[in-house]
């Protein structure tokens, strides 16, 4: 079964400073990974999604690696701004007989202080 | 409208009701998902429609009763309810339900029993 882990579960952070989001699973045959972004009481928004194949995608600020063979993707976020709090959640997709599911983590739920 | 919108967006039921959850896509997929987030809990796959026939029953309670009638709509339809059944649901769609799809989430029903 395949278990996905958000650590810190938590992250507070001064203005400016770069952000670092770390996401490991525990089964290495995955199709894709997925970051999302939550705030309170509202959906998922997607903000890059990584294919097996690839090391990287980037938008804007957004960076995320994948390392599929150590079971990693970390997100990071430049110039971090007030905007940017809120809860990021990454997801697997997981191969085998049900390729429909999304494995999710618990999600790390930052802060950023203006 | 565009994306993928969810109604009601607030539900407060009894045990002893029945009620339903809407959800319609305007992008053309031809998946769609219910997903379940619990309070400090990994967000939880319910159900997967693809090209309107149920794909994936993900154990649960006969008191959830999805329903696609084409593949730009989706209902929970709820009856029976326990508290512990209180959570934001989210719905979901992607292009083909295929394993390189990217899911894109509505913005949720917080559903509370009482």
């Amino acid at each position: 079964k395949q278990e996905v882990t958000q650590i810190p579960a938590a992250l507070s952070v001064p203005e400016g400073e770069n952000l670092v989001l770390n996401c490991s699973f525990t089964d290495s045959a995955i199709y894709n990974l997925q970051w999302f972004r939550q705030d309170p009481g509202k959906g998922l928004t997607s903000l890059l999604l990584i294919q097996s194949s690839q090391r990287e995608q980037t938008s804007g600020r957004l960076n995320a690696s994948l390392d599929k063979s150590s079971g990693r993707s970390t997100l990071y976020i430049a110039a971090s701004q007030p905007g940017d709090s809120a809860t990021y959640l990454c997801a697997v997709r997981v191969v085998g007989s049900n390729d429909y599911k999304l494995s999710f983590g618990a999600g790390t739920t930052v802060t950023v202080r203006a | 409208e565009t994306g993928v919108t969810q109604t009601p967006r607030h539900l407060v039921m009894g045990m002893t009701n029945k009620k339903s959850l809407k959800c319609e896509q305007h992008l053309g997929h031809n998946a769609m998902y219910w997903y379940k987030q619990s309070a400090k809990k990994p967000l939880e796959l319910m159900f997967v429609y693809s090209l309107e026939e149920r794909v994936e029953n993900n154990s649960v309670p006969s008191r959830f009763s999805p329903e696609c009638p084409n593949s730009s709509h989706l209902f929970l339809h709820l009856h029976t309810l326990q508290p512990e059944d209180s959570a934001l649901y989210l719905c979901a769609s992607s292009l083909q339900g295929g394993f390189g799809d990217e899911q894109y989430f509505g913005p949720g029903t917080r559903l509370t029993v009482t």
